[in-house]
C-alpha cells in the first residue's frame, strides 16, 4: 500500500527543546517537501529536497533543519530557535515526470505540533 | 512574485446544489494548476491537475477549468453532497523553473454542504 507516512500525529514541545517530525514514503519519489500550515492560512514551504543528500531552503526555513540520507526519508527538526512552532506540518513528495507540467504532489496526513 | 487568491473564504450550500469555487493567480506563466481537498486535521488530497496547455479537467462530479490569460481557475462541483464538505485549495508551481513541487497555495475555501 503505497503512500506517505508522517509520525507522530500529535507532538508537544517544551521550551528550549528540539523535536523531530518523521516523514517516510514508499512511492519511489525523488522529491520531498515540508510545508507548514497555520489556521486560516495557506501552506508555506519550509524545506525541500530533489535528491538524496541535497536540500534547499523554502520560504520559512529559519528555526528548522532537515536531512535526506535516504530516498524514502525526509525528517524535519524543529529547533529551539523557532519561536512560534505551533502549527500543522505536512510532508509531501512528487515524481518528476517527462514534463514539468506533469509533476503531481502527494501529501502525508500531517503532524500537529503544540508548545507546552 | 506569484500570488494565489481564493474567494470566498467560506461557502455554505444546501445539498444537491451545483457550486463554483474560484482561484486567481497574478502571473499567468504557469506550468500547471492543482486543486486539492483537505478534511479537518488531515493532509491534502489532489483532486485535479490541469496542465498549462489544457482548458479543463474532469473527475466524476468535479470539473476544473483554467484560463491562463485572465489568471483564473474554477472548480465546479455538481450535485453537492454533505461528504463534499471540506476545505478546497488551489496551487500553482513557481515559474522560475526548478522543482515544480514547491507550490504556491491559496488560503482555501471552506465548503459546508448541509443535508
Amino acid at each position: 500500500d503505497g503512500g506517505i507516512t508522517q509520525s507522530p500525529k500529535y507532538l508537544f514541545r517544551k521550551e528550549g527543546q528540539n523535536v523531530t517530525l518523521s516523514c517516510e514514503q514508499n512511492l519511489n519519489h525523488d522529491a520531498m517537501y515540508w510545508y507548514r500550515q497555520d489556521p486560516g492560512q495557506g501552506l508555506r514551504l519550509i524545506y525541500y529536497s530533489q535528491i538524496v543528500n541535497d536540500f534547499q531552503k523554502g520560504d520559512i526555513a529559519e528555526g528548522y533543519s532537515v536531512s535526506r540520507e535516504k530516498k524514502e526519508s525526509f525528517p524535519l527538526t524543529v529547533t529551539s530557535a523557532q519561536k512560534n512552532p505551533t502549527a500543522f506540518y505536512l510532508c509531501a513528495s512528487s515524481h518528476r515526470g517527462r514534463r514539468l507540467s506533469d509533476e503531481k504532489l502527494f501529501f502525508g496526513s500531517g503532524t500537529q505540533l503544540s508548545v507546552l | 512574485k506569484q500570488e494565489v487568491t481564493q474567494i470566498p473564504a467560506a461557502l455554505s450550500v444546501p445539498e444537491g446544489e451545483n457550486l463554483v469555487l474560484n482561484c486567481s493567480f497574478t502571473d499567468s506563466a504557469i506550468y500547471n494548476l492543482q486543486w486539492f481537498r483537505q478534511d479537518p486535521g488531515k493532509g491534502l488530497t489532489s483532486l485535479l491537475l490541469i496542465q498549462s496547455s489544457q482548458r479543463e479537467q474532469t473527475s466524476g462530479r468535479l470539473n476544473a477549468s483554467l484560463d491562463k490569460s485572465s489568471g483564473r481557475s474554477t472548480l465546479y462541483i455538481a450535485a453537492s453532497q454533505p461528504g463534499d464538505s471540506a476545505t478546497y485549495l488551489c496551487a500553482v508551481p513557481p515559474n522560475y523553473g526548478g522543482s515544480q513541487g514547491n507550490l504556491i497555495f491559496g488560503k482555501g475555501t471552506k465548503l459546508s454542504v448541509k443535508p
